[in-house]
């Protein structure tokens, strides 16, 4: 049971160029999240998903693209990079519930720099 | 609407000493209340959670926090600081009832000194 796994762990990227993160849960949960984190900024909801094939934004979209075709698998795309990218991107993940109880998940984080 | 206010970015302890991490919250319905830490280079993982019932949570590696509805408070507590506690911490709230989304704080981090 590997949990929430996120590749690449650490990228390097131009301003102008595209990427995809990647994440995959093995535990089956629905729910799945994707934050960004800059120093003293705390956790920011880029996109989540309540299931396969629904998405919904959360905080800070704008320059971000996600999809959903499986229940494993949640890639965050971003076109485009800019300067202000650069951050520490987390993926998530949690039991559907309802109660808003549910613990969630994290995977290890992946590094981006654009320069 | 909901939103966390961690006071202090930074807190620094001598090994031994009481630790207490400050969390207010603000929310329209009942919250649910959570500490998450992160180790350095690492994801967030779960603390402790406060859902409903005993207002004293008790959490992983001797943390606690205490439901505070009068205070609207959460704050996090541990009698006796280890090395192994220097981390971030990170207070979040989400709305009783349902919510698909947790509202995190800005963060803590607790520096312990030998």
């Amino acid at each position: 049971n590997a949990g929430v796994t996120q590749t690449p762990k650490f990228r390097i990227l131009k301003i102008g160029q595209s990427m995809t993160l990647q994440c995959t849960q093995d535990m089956n949960h629905n729910y799945m999240y994707w934050y960004r984190q800059d120093p003293g900024m705390g956790l920011k909801l880029i996109y989540y998903s309540v299931g396969a094939g629904i998405t919904d934004k959360g905080e800070v979209p704008n320059g971000y693209n996600v999809s959903r075709s499986t229940t494993e698998d949640f890639p965050l795309r971003l076109e485009l990079a800019a300067p202000s990218q650069t951050s520490v991107y987390f993926c998530a993940s949690r039991d559907s519930g309802g109660s808003g109880t549910e613990t969630q998940y994290f995977g290890p984080g992946t590094r981006l720099l654009v320069l | 609407a909901q939103s966390v206010t961690q006071l202090g970015s930074h807190v620094s302890v001598s090994e031994g000493a009481l630790v207490l991490l400050r969390c207010n919250y603000s929310s329209s319905v009942p919250p649910y209340l959570f500490w998450y830490v992160q180790y350095p280079n690492q994801g967030l993982q779960l603390l402790l959670k406060y859902t409903t019932g005993a207002t004293l949570v008790k959490g992983i590696n001797g943390f606690e926090a205490e439901f505070k509805k009068s205070e609207t408070s959460f704050h996090l507590t541990k009698p006796s600081a280890h090395m192994s506690d220097a981390a971030e911490y990170f207070c979040a709230v989400s709305a009783q009832g349902g919510s698909e989304k947790l509202v995190f704080g800005k963060g803590t981090k607790l520096t312990v000194n030998p």
